[in-house]
């Protein structure tokens, strides 16, 4: 159980296009979903926290007009990167939280962007 | 707000030899603490966490941790590791409010060596 699944696993984009990723839990209703990137050899930084049915909550220094996040079901958030450029190139993880095991996140496999 | 310090970035280690991977947190609050392992190009997977009880907490892959609180420390340890324990670790820590994000150690890499 607690499964979270990223789609697409990876993606090469040209400068200046919009990249979609989604996130969805397969087998339990995520309240809150969370947005992580990682750079090569470093840690996951939080991006936003993503609450269903209301905006995100990003944190100091990432763009939300960047970074657009949507939660409108229990089982699907996605991130939009737009007008992606190169320095957006990065691995980006999303995790979810099931409202009956409140401590945990369960982290999706991640997806590699590669912008040209 | 809180922090976490894994203080070794490399830990090469020989195959059935044990292992610890050390971790130090600092918070003004009660916190829960969390390891992770993440494999090349995947996501993370819970190794272990402690949320409160016994402070030695036993997890997936007969890894094991200790919270000390005196030490602030939740130190990761294996009695004999194995090739496919090769992976990137990490520590980490969320506070008992409303919010619970996680923040994360930077990471220590474990490489099992023949």
């Amino acid at each position: 159980g607690a499964v979270v699944s990223q789609h697409p696993s990876w993606v090469i984009c040209k400068s200046g296009t919009s990249v979609k990723i989604e996130c969805r839990s397969l087998d339990f209703q995520a309240t809150t979903m969370f947005w992580y990137r990682q750079f090569p050899k470093q840690s996951l930084m939080l991006m936003a926290t993503s609450n269903e049915g209301s905006k995100a909550t990003y944190e100091q220094g990432v763009e939300k007009d960047k970074f657009l996040i949507n939660h409108a079901s229990l089982t699907l958030s996605t991130l939009t990167v737009t007008s992606a450029h190169p320095e957006d190139s990065s691995f980006y993880i999303c995790s979810a939280r099931d409202q009956t095991s409140y401590n945990e996140q369960f982290f999706g496999p991640g997806t590699r962007l590669t912008v040209l | 707000a809180q922090s976490v310090t894994q203080l070794d970035s490399q830990v090469p280690v020989f195959e059935e030899a044990p292992v610890e991977l050390r971790c130090n947190y600092s918070s003004s609050v009660s916190v829960y603490l969390f390891w992770y392992v993440q494999y090349p190009n995947q996501g993370l997977q819970l190794l272990l966490k402690y949320l409160s009880g016994s402070t030695l907490v036993k997890g997936i892959n007969g890894f094991e941790a200790e919270f000390n609180k005196s030490q602030t420390s939740f130190h990761l340890r294996k009695p004999s590791v194995h090739i496919s324990d090769t992976a990137e670790y990490f520590c980490a820590v969320s506070d008992r409010g409303s919010a619970r994000q996680l923040t994360f150690g930077s990471g220590t890499q474990l490489t099992v060596l023949p």
